[in-house]
């Protein structure tokens, strides 16, 4: 699987927005972008996706670099319940059989009220 | 909709005995999950099941884990004998479909402390 770089841990304050960047410089055409996250003592939730085009839901926005060498998760008003490890991954689009997500060690986001 | 159920929550064993872990995926799920996080660390795939068949179980050390998915429904994980460095949290997660769209949906996990 391609690999992703991400920060140890980032710092922000409560209902500002948060910017979680994403390094995937080997990623391939037919790989997608995914982001999951962790909140403490839980497992890992499904957060945003996107292949090539900026996407949005409501928990977030995923802004995807022309290249796609790079991305960035958007957190637009952080809360203190936004505070866990958010992991970026890329999951390969073509064939079938295995495709179990392949997990970093994410980036530890800390919001400060 | 019930989510991904996993039992138990915790569980503390000496080494050498042995263990096994529950999960019962969302209703209409094909793709099971077991994953194993150690503290500290991403979570690490340790096999996948589509129905009732492995599609994947090339990270899973077969001399002491185990896991069947029965009928293609619930799945058990099991460790026999346990060594120390298996404390983790054992997590199973599901999916309905593959790949780019497939969301995964995971259960809390189970904790195993190995003394």
């Amino acid at each position: 699987d391609a690999k992703t770089t991400q920060p140890n841990s980032m710092e922000s304050n409560e209902e500002e927005p948060v910017h979680l960047p994403c390094n995937h410089s080997t990623i391939s055409g037919t790989d997608y972008i995914h982001w999951y996250r962790q909140l403490p003592s839980q497992g890992p939730e499904y957060v945003i996706h996107g292949l090539t085009s900026n996407v949005n839901n409501r928990m977030a926005s995923l802004a995807i670099a022309e290249d796609r060498k790079s991305s960035t998760l958007i957190l637009h008003r952080a809360t203190l319940r936004d505070a866990a490890v958010y992991y970026c991954i890329l999951r390969e689009g073509a064939g079938g059989g295995a495709d179990g997500l392949t997990f970093g060690k994410g980036t530890h986001l800390i919001i400060q009220p | 909709e019930a989510g991904v159920a996993q039992s138990p929550r915790y569980k503390i064993i000496e080494k050498r005995q042995s263990v096994a872990f529950w999960c019962n995926p969302i209703s209409g799920h094909a793709t099971l999950y077991w994953y194993q996080q150690i503290l500290g660390q991403g979570p690490k795939l340790l096999i996948q099941f589509q129905n009732n068949g492995v599609v994947d179980d090339s990270q899973l050390p077969k001399d002491r884990f185990s896991a069947e998915r029965l009928k293609g429904v619930d799945s058990t994980l099991k460790i026999q004998p346990a060594k120390l460095e298996d404390s983790a949290v054992y997590l199973c997660a599901s999916s309905a479909n593959h790949r780019q769209s497939g969301e995964l949906f995971f259960g809390e996990g189970s904790r195993l402390t190995v003394l």
